[in-house]
């Protein structure tokens, strides 16, 4: 079946340290994105890219970096400069027609991050 | 920009209540509008959307209705189950297309009782 992984499902990271989220995705869609989920705040977008090679910011970019080197992968780095990196991250795929309507989002089951 | 105003919750109903969970909207233009749901511990899913004044959108038993003069897009479900208790975002495109992603509402966490 085709979906996104996202791994790992809980991650622990010591204050002042640079952490990795994979994800993964086989459905051959073209834009990936990546949210950021806070109680009471909903989803707020990080990064999202539409072909590979090529991504742009969300509205909370500061503290994130991505690359997109493969159109199945789509990795985020949470660097020490983040200040509250504490959160539940989720990746979204979708293909890019024009139309979010023909187009909407598919989410991996997100990792949850915990910074000490 | 595009917004979404959802009800606060946790919205707490007895299983097979009825259930409106509200959402009204600002955006230029007439945009697609979106209703996904996510299951604790998980990713979210699409639940059911609708494109134009007047669609209907449906899904489960899930139901919300465009209204353009309102500028809503309330779900609602007749008979709901213990099964349902999740947390429910209203959405819709940020500006630029489809590829640029959704704007989210905050959720609303509903909580059905046996």
């Amino acid at each position: 079946d085709g979906g996104i992984t996202q791994s790992p499902k809980y991650l622990f990271r010591k204050e002042g340290q640079n952490v990795t989220l994979s994800c993964e995705q086989n459905l051959n869609h073209d834009a990936m994105y990546w949210y950021r989920q806070d109680p009471g705040q909903g989803l707020r977008l990080i990064y999202y890219s539409q072909i590979v090679n090529d991504f742009q910011k969300g509205d909370i970019a500061e503290g994130y970096s991505v690359s997109r080197e493969k159109k199945e992968s789509f990795p985020l780095t949470v660097t020490s400069a983040q200040k509250n990196p504490t959160a539940f991250y989720l990746c979204a795929s979708s293909l890019t027609t024009g139309s979010a309507y023909n187009s909407p989002l598919h989410f991996g089951n997100g990792t949850r991050l915990t910074v000490t | 920009g595009n917004s979404v105003t959802q009800m606060e919750g946790p919205v707490t109903l007895s299983e097979e209540a009825f259930l409106t969970i509200n959402c009204t909207y600002t955006a230029t233009g007439y945009p697609s509008l979106f209703w996904y749901v996510q299951y604790p511990g998980e990713g979210l899913q699409l639940l059911l959307k609708a494109t134009k004044a007047d669609d209907k959108g449906s899904n489960k038993g899930f139901e919300a209705t465009y209204r353009k003069e309102t500028t809503s897009f309330h779900l609602e479900k007749g008979s709901v189950q213990v099964s349902d208790s999740a947390v429910y975002f209203c959405a819709l495109p940020t500006p630029g297309g489809g590829a640029d992603g959704l704007t989210f509402g905050k959720g609303t966490h509903l909580i059905i009782q046996p």
